[in-house]
């Protein structure tokens, strides 16, 4: 069965700190990893997928296969990161479901 | 244009009662899936649906859930004999299709079971 694993509940950060949020999965196959974020009192939105190997709002992700994991990454945090990430699992044998881990809170302090 | 909505944002209810949470995905989105988020979680599968069939219905907890979608836009989640073990957000979201088409997210349903 898949699985997604977030370690960290809570990560707080100053300012223009680097911030890395772990998430480490379980599959049979080949997945598709996703990083979703919820800003305070808005819906759950796509940040960025491993597919499009992009970077969004200066955050990227790398897909690990040897060691199963999808951590997000930032240079420097700002205030408006603020959020809880999720980091998603998807593929062929999940169906087209998400899977999802427990979630990062991320707090950016002035 | 319009994003994923859903209805009632709240709804307060007491044990044993039904309950029915309905969803409105995007114009032209042919896939819909519902999600359940208890508190402190993320969120979990439960069904969703191509068109007007479920494709998949294997995250409903137990037999007094059921979905329809019966014209292939608007979803309603039905909860029978509802617990409290059944208080959560209850999330929507549609996709264009499926397979690895993004999947937009509603503001869910926040349910309480008294």
């Amino acid at each position: 069965a898949q699985r997604v694993t977030q370690p960290e509940k809570l990560l707080s950060v100053f300012k223009g700190a680097p911030v890395e949020l772990k998430c480490n999965y379980s599959y049979s196959g080949s997945p598709e990893l996703f990083w979703y974020v919820q800003y305070s009192r808005q819906r759950l939105q796509l940040l960025l997928r491993h597919i499009s190997r992009e970077s969004i709002k200066g955050f990227t992700a790398d897909l690990n296969k040897g060691e199963t994991s999808f951590h997000l990454k930032k240079p420097f945090a700002q205030e408006e990161d603020s959020a809880m990430y999720y980091c998603a699992l998807s593929g062929k044998a999940a169906g087209n479901k998400l899977t999802f881990g427990g979630g990062t809170r991320v707090l950016v302090k002035p | 244009g319009a994003g994923v909505s859903q209805t009632p944002s709240n709804k307060v209810t007491e044990k044993g009662k039904y309950v029915e949470l309905r969803c409105d995905p995007i114009s032209g989105h042919t896939a819909l899936y519902w999600y359940r988020q208890s508190l402190g979680q993320g969120p979990e599968f439960l069904i969703y649906f191509q068109g007007t069939g479920a494709a998949d219905d294997s995250g409903l907890p137990n037999d007094r859930f059921f979905a329809v979608r019966p014209e292939g836009s608007v979803s309603t989640l039905k909860i029978q004999r509802t617990e409290r073990g059944d208080s959560a957000v209850y999330l929507c979201a549609s996709s264009l299709n499926t397979g690895t088409d993004t999947q937009y997210f509603g503001p869910g349903t926040r349910l309480t079971v008294l």
